[in-house]
């Protein structure tokens, strides 16, 4: 069936490191791909996104990089700071009946080490 | 930076009472939506809203759920006869035009426990 996942339910990286947190997709009707971080609390929070036509995409000390043949998402943080220790989700947007659902996977728990 | 609001943070309820849960969406947004989160687990789409009316909704949102916006700003989530398992974060999020910007944002959800 359909599903969005990913691989590593907790990440560890030390202060300064780079992160790379991954996700799956099945469904290959998706267009869109949305990464979002949850603090403690809170209420997811976009990152950055992604359409299908494109392959990487770059933000401020984030990256997201899309693999449509192996169905793969992968969002990379530079020099991991204490504030990025969050939950990630990846969120698939499948458009039906005129609004956009997002699918979330399960997320990755992201721990800075000081 | 505009914000959607949700009201209260936490609400207690007993099992077979009414809840309603509040939301006010960013104004010039026209998409609305409900989703849930039970502890440690994934977040789970409940509703979307758009023209007054339900757009799609989930298998999770049976009869006991409603959606109302009663005036220009708010969007409530109404479970008639909670159940403990409806205890959750529940999140409201809106979104602007389509096809321009599919990002949500979302509030900073509701904590509802049904004791």
């Amino acid at each position: 069936g359909e599903s969005v996942g990913l691989h590593l339910p907790t990440l560890s990286v030390q202060e300064g490191d780079n992160s790379i947190i991954n996700c799956a997709y099945s469904n290959s009707a998706s267009d869109y791909f949305i990464w979002y971080k949850q603090e403690s609390g809170k209420g997811p929070q976009f990152i950055i996104d992604i359409r299908s036509n494109m392959d990487k995409r770059q933000g401020q000390r984030v990256t997201v990089l899309l693999n449509k043949t192996v169905k793969h998402l992968s969002l990379q943080i530079a020099a991991t700071q204490p504030g990025d220790s969050a939950v990630y989700f990846c969120a698939e947007i499948r458009t039906t009946s005129g609004t956009y659902k997002y699918i979330f996977g399960t997320g990755t728990r992201l721990k800075v080490l000081a | 930076e505009p914000e959607v609001t949700q009201t209260p943070s936490h609400q207690v309820t007993q099992m077979g009472q009414e809840v309603i849960l509040r939301c006010v969406p960013i104004s010039n947004h026209l998409y609305f939506y409900w989703y849930r989160q039970i502890l440690g687990q994934k977040v789970e789409f409940l509703v979307s809203f758009y023209n007054n009316e339900i757009s799609e909704k989930s298998e999770i949102f049976d009869d006991q759920f409603s959606v109302e916006r009663p005036d220009g700003s708010n969007f409530t989530l109404k479970i008639r006869s909670t159940k403990l398992e409806d205890s959750a974060m529940y999140f409201c999020a809106s979104s602007d035009l389509r096809g321009r910007d599919y990002g949500y944002t979302f509030g900073s959800g509701t904590r509802l426990t049904v004791v």
